[in-house]
């Protein structure tokens, strides 16, 4: 069964610590996953592509990894702001798109 | 300039009411979507047009039921709407069928059935 579970549910940390948020997927055969944010009443923006030859990728404080042998994608959030408080949705593609159910982060003073 | 659009922001209505949600795309791209955010905030897609062809109609209710006037538009209309509808809708577009490209979303509308 093609799935995509994101952990933790939610998380809360102090600005301008690192956090990383974790996706784990069951989905065949893998094309590519995408990381999406998702600010309060908006529509998902999406972070970053990772596709199977590539390990890592940055754009600016966001880091994500991706090890296709385990299935298995992270996203890095270094230094973090209060305007990284948002939900973080991992969504992979195989024959169709997976979205996994989200990651609510809160970035608090 | 706003790349997706979608009206209205918020929608309060009674039951068995018949309601529509427009969307407009500036982007130039040839898909377009409708979505479904839960409370749970799963994303769950419901239509997908192609260049005004239907290419995805997964499991919804006929009573929801897309039109797409041109490439750049994908309204969405609900029949006899029942509380269980209630949800955020998002529009979404993307370059391509085929997902590889990134979806680029609308702010969503937020309907309430009372």
């Amino acid at each position: 069964k093609n799935q995509v579970e994101q952990s933790p549910q939610s998380l809360i940390i102090l600005e301008g610590k690192n956090c990383t948020l974790q996706c784990n997927y069951t989905v065949s055969p893998f094309s590519n996953l995408r990381w999406y944010k998702q600010d309060t009443g908006r529509g998902p923006v999406s972070l970053t592509i990772m596709t199977f030859s590539e390990n890592t990728k940055s754009n600016g404080r966001y880091t994500a990894t991706l090890d296709a042998d385990t299935k298995q994608s992270s996203l890095h959030i270094t230094a973090s702001q209060l305007s990284d408080s948002a939900s973080y949705i991992c969504v992979v593609k195989c024959d169709k798109v997976i979205f996994g159910p989200g990651t609510s982060l809160s970035v608090i003073p | 300039d706003t790349a997706v659009s979608q009206t209205p922001k918020y929608l309060v209505t009674q039951m068995g009411n018949d309601k529509s949600i427009k969307c407009e795309q500036n982007l130039g791209h040839d898909t377009m979507y409708w979505y479904k955010q839960d409370s749970k905030k799963f994303l769950k897609i419901m239509f997908s047009y192609n260049n005004k062809e239907l290419i995805i109609n997964e499991t919804v209710p006929n009573r929801f039921s897309p039109k797409s006037p041109d490439k750049a538009h994908l309204n969405l209309h609900i029949n006899s709407l029942e509380l269980g509808d209630s949800a955020v809708y998002f529009c979404a577009s993307s370059q391509d069928r085929h997902f590889s490209e990134k979806l680029f979303f609308g702010s969503g509308t937020q309907l309430s059935v009372l």
